[in-house]
């Protein structure tokens, strides 16, 4: 079957924009997940959606980042008033269940903030 | 908080010949999830094996097999008969059953030489 899908696979925006990446999870996945990585480093945690509720959202690094999921399905991550910092790229993960299933990634989507 | 610690930036390896890679974590649990995955130069991540904490046998996929020793918290990858598909950015991870992110090394990036 599918993978999980991140559109789109580039994006380049400028200081202060508003910017929008989308996640496609696997068909079934209730579990989905985002992940910055930056350049020469390992992904790191953002957000985590049991369903269509936001289970941890822990990760985020500020009030400017902000994910929805509202059928339980696909995901939209949000970033307002962008900076040059977070360009970088941002992972989409999915998995049958929380606990101890592994996570399936999507190719990811880069974006650059100039 | 968990960490996972990956001492080698870069490793290379002759065509046929079997490479280790070397991971460390740092837990208070005694239950847990392991990982190693591998990102190609097209960046999608991809599952390579994956450890149960609670499991004694080391586990093992075709070429790619476990060394992993609970007590000293070591979980490192060896590859047998590389090949040139194996060359790629390999990054262990640890898994809380009790959490929801997965913790990653910063990677090793694996060149194979032919």
């Amino acid at each position: 079957g599918a993978g999980v899908s991140q559109t789109p696979s580039n994006k380049v925006t400028e200081k202060g924009k508003y910017v929008e990446l989308r996640c496609d999870p696997i068909s079934g996945h209730t579990a989905l997940y985002w992940y910055r990585q930056s350049l020469g480093q390992g992904p790191e945690f953002l957000i985590y959606f049991q369903g269509t509720g936001a289970a941890d959202d822990s990760g985020l690094p500020n009030d400017r980042f902000f994910a929805v999921r509202p059928e339980g399905s696909v995901s939209t991550l949000k970033i307002q008033r962008t900076e040059r910092g977070d360009s970088a790229m941002y992972l989409c993960a999915s998995s049958p269940r929380r606990g101890a299933d592994t996570q399936y990634f999507g190719p990811g989507t880069r974006l650059t903030v100039l | 908080a968990q960490t996972v610690t990956q001492s080698q930036p870069e490793m290379s390896v002759q065509e046929a010949e079997t490479v280790t890679l070397s991971c460390t974590y740092d837990t208070s649990e005694s239950d847990y999830y392991l990982f190693w995955y591998k990102q190609p130069p097209s960046r999608q991540m991809i599952l390579v094996i994956r450890q149960e904490a609670y499991k004694q046998q080391n586990a093992t996929e075709n070429r790619f097999s476990v060394n992993f020793q609970k007590a000293a918290k070591s979980f490192s990858l060896k590859i047998s008969d590389s090949q040139l598909g194996d060359a790629a950015m390999y990054f262990c991870a640890y898994r809380s059953p009790n959490n929801n992110d997965m913790r990653f090394g910063a990677g090793t990036r694996l060149t194979v030489k032919p």
